[in-house]
């Protein structure tokens, strides 16, 4: 089965403490991205992969990192979680970015609480 | 920047009715994408419908349809014969067209009750 899969689904940690979200699709996908969810503010991007070892900052990359050293794998890592980073957070794949290949497959989301 | 306004938080239908969700976006280019996407309780991202800017007819997907009016920036979502199961989150989102432009925006979101 095609999908985007996270990892854990729910997450309860503490300031600074260190942490990693892992993220994994199986549809042989270049595009990969990282979002968070926030009430009242929709989805925003936090990082992007247009393919492997290529990475860019989204709208919201502060406390946040990232790596693509396999195509299948897009990890997000918060080196210091703090309280303003409790959200829902969503990792996508794409095929590529390119013309007709539009479609982003998102994970089922991950919900961090930051205490 | 491009930006995306859903203008309603909350709108509610009564199952069977019709309901148009209300998107607006900005943009200074000519090539891009919009979509809608549903959010159900589960948050699992449900892609419902996508238009192509190019296009001028407005797409439909059984009970879902848009009314794309480009010159006036606007994407609206029509549910007809709401069911229960429409009962969601629905984000309308914004992906542009511009060759390495990663541009992708999401509007707030409206929360959509369906009445039985």
């Amino acid at each position: 089965e095609a999908q985007v899969t996270q990892n854990p689904r729910y997450l309860i940690t503490v300031t600074g403490k260190k942490l990693t979200v892992t993220c994994s699709q199986n549809m042989n996908h270049e595009y990969m991205s990282w979002y968070r969810q926030d009430p009242g503010l929709g989805l925003r991007q936090i990082y992007y992969s247009m393919n492997v070892e290529v990475t860019d900052k989204g709208d919201v990359p502060e406390g946040y990192k990232v790596s693509r050293k396999e195509k299948r794998n897009f990890p997000l890592i918060l080196e210091s979680p703090s309280p303003n980073q409790t959200s829902l957070y969503f990792c996508a794949s794409s095929l590529s970015w390119g013309s007709g290949s539009y479609e982003q497959y998102f994970g089922p989301g991950t919900r961090l609480t930051v205490t | 920047a491009q930006t995306v306004t859903q203008s309603q938080p909350e709108m509610s239908v009564q199952e069977a009715e019709t309901v148009t969700l209300s998107c607006t976006y900005d943009t200074s280019e000519s090539d891009y994408y919009l979509f809608w996407y549903k959010q159900p309780p589960s948050r699992q991202m449900i892609l419902v419908i996508r238009q192509e800017a190019y296009k001028q007819q407005n797409a439909t997907e059984n009970r879902f349809s848009v009314n794309f009016q480009k010159a006036a920036k606007s994407f609206s979502l029509k549910i007809s014969d709401s069911q229960l199961g429409d009962a969601a989150m629905y984000f309308c989102a914004y992906r542009s067209q511009v060759y390495n432009n990663n541009d992708m925006r999401f509007g707030a979101g409206t929360r959509l009750t369906v009445k039985p």
